[in-house]
């Protein structure tokens, strides 16, 4: 089976940056996947590493490492509607196709 | 109009009923699934469906059964309703053709509550 671990709940300030890490043990990887839903939302997709380094997009990047089963999400000049949970989820294979394995989620708090 | 919509959108029920909850999507993907939310364990796979004549366990499947009636919809059902069930359900398409990250998109979500 697939399991990832990231903290449970993370607190920053109004324009500071914020690190969200994510490790994972799992078979058939494929790639790592961020997705952030705010109180009462759906899940939406913020980004994707299938190969080792940094994804820029904006106010958000994406790293992995694949040696070490670890990924994180990082947010600059962080804003209050940034509030929300962050999802790391992993991509994997099996016999049936290539489906995804979500993480507990982290609470984002920003504060002013 | 929304891509994926979800009906209900909240329902109450009672323990033993038999519930349905429907999944439609406009996106022309081939990939639809099912996810449970409970607070603290994120999103875990019910079920999944990569085209209509295909249907596949995920990690909690038991007490729950699918039906793909067409590229466009796909819906869950808890065939004996147990408060255990209690949770917020969400259904999520996907497009294998064009889309190299399988990026999945949510419908609203299904409030159940189940007394």
């Amino acid at each position: 089976g697939q399991s990832l671990e990231q903290p449970s709940e993370v607190t920053a300030v109004e324009g500071a940056i914020v690190q969200i890490n994510c490790t994972y043990q799992t078979s058939g990887f494929y790639g790592l996947s961020w997705y952030q839903q705010h109180d009462g939302g759906a899940p939406t997709f913020l980004s994707y590493n299938a190969l080792d380094g940094l994804e820029e997009t904006g106010r958000f990047s994406s790293f992995l490492s694949r040696s070490d089963s670890y990924g994180y999400l990082l947010l600059q000049e962080l804003q209050m509607k940034d509030s929300a949970s962050y999802f790391c989820a992993v991509r994997v294979y099996n016999n049936a196709g290539n489906m995804l394995t979500f993480g507990g989620g982290t609470r984002l708090m920003v504060k002013p | 109009d929304a891509d994926v919509t979800q009906t209900p959108r909240n329902r109450i029920t009672k323990t033993g009923k038999r519930i349905m909850l429907e999944c439609s999507q406009t996106k022309g993907h081939d990939r639809m699934y099912w996810y449970r939310q409970d607070p603290g364990l994120g999103l875990r796979l019910i079920y999944y469906s990569f085209d209509v004549k295909d249907i596949n366990k995920g990690e909690i499947s038991d007490g729950y059964s699918v039906s793909r009636q067409a590229q466009a919809k796909f819906s869950l059902s808890l065939e004996s309703a147990i408060p255990n069930q209690t949770a917020l359900y969400f259904c999520a398409t996907s497009d294998s053709g064009t889309d190299s990250t399988d990026t999945q998109y949510f419908g609203p979500g299904t409030r159940l509550t189940v007394l």
